[in-house]
């Protein structure tokens, strides 16, 4: 079965740093997707970043960038020049094989302090 | 805004309940997903439909059940409710069910059972 798992319940970051998140995950099919969502306070499920797993290439997205190793099967997000409103519990997600389902990880709670 | 809007926003209810969510989906999306987060389980995936068919189940409790009508949108139906139901309910949509579809969710329904 597919399993994600996120091992940091909270990190802290000062304004302006850059801070990394860490995800593993598990699964044996060839074909498959790996996301960050955000949750704000709010609770709204905000989708920060994708990578597909036939890329090799790291995804980016503005400040957000991963690192993703294939055969480690590692997917971390590193949030570069950190701001107040990255404050927020930060979710690894992954899909694949017969369905598109989200299989998430616990979260980690990610602090930004000014 | 994701284009993916839940009613209502806030239920409050008894144990031996039932209540509906509703779901539209955003505009040319044609694939609904609900998952649940409560603080025991996580985010976890419900159930799945696609074209008013349903594709793929999780882990969704018998007293639970959804359905997709011709307009697209969805009711995810929570019966004989649970003090361990009470919890913040999410819809997404995308396009297709393939993989490579990026799904963008609601702002999702919070249910309260005393």
């Amino acid at each position: 079965a597919q399993t994600v798992t996120q091992s940091q319940p909270e990190m802290s970051v000062q304004e302006a740093e850059t801070v990394t998140l860490s995800c593993t995950y598990d699964t044996s099919e060839s074909d498959y997707y790996l996301f960050w969502y955000k949750q704000p306070p709010s609770r709204q499920m905000i989708l920060v970043i994708r990578q597909e797993a036939y890329k090799q290439q790291n995804a980016t997205e503005n400040r957000f960038s991963v690192n993703f190793q294939k055969a480690a099967k590692s997917f971390s997000l590193k949030i570069s020049d950190s701001q107040l409103g990255d404050a927020a519990m930060y979710f690894c997600a992954y899909t694949g094989g017969a369905t598109n389902k989200l299989i998430f990880g616990t979260g980690t709670l990610l602090a930004v302090q000014p | 805004d994701s284009g993916v809007t839940q009613t209502p926003k806030h239920l409050i209810t008894a144990t031996g309940q039932r209540v509906t969510l509703r779901c539209s989906p955003r505009s040319g999306d044609l694939s609904v997903y609900w998952y649940q987060q409560s603080l025991d389980q996580g985010l976890q995936f419900l159930i799945q439909y696609y074209n008013g068919e349903e594709r793929a189940k999780g882990n969704i409790l018998e007293r639970f059940s959804a359905q997709q009508f011709p307009d697209l949108h969805s009711e995810l139906n929570l019966s004989s409710l649970e003090l361990g139901d009470s919890a913040l309910y999410f819809c997404a949509s995308s396009v297709t069910p393939l993989l490579e579809e990026t799904q963008y969710f609601g702002p999702g329904t919070r249910l309260l059972v005393l």
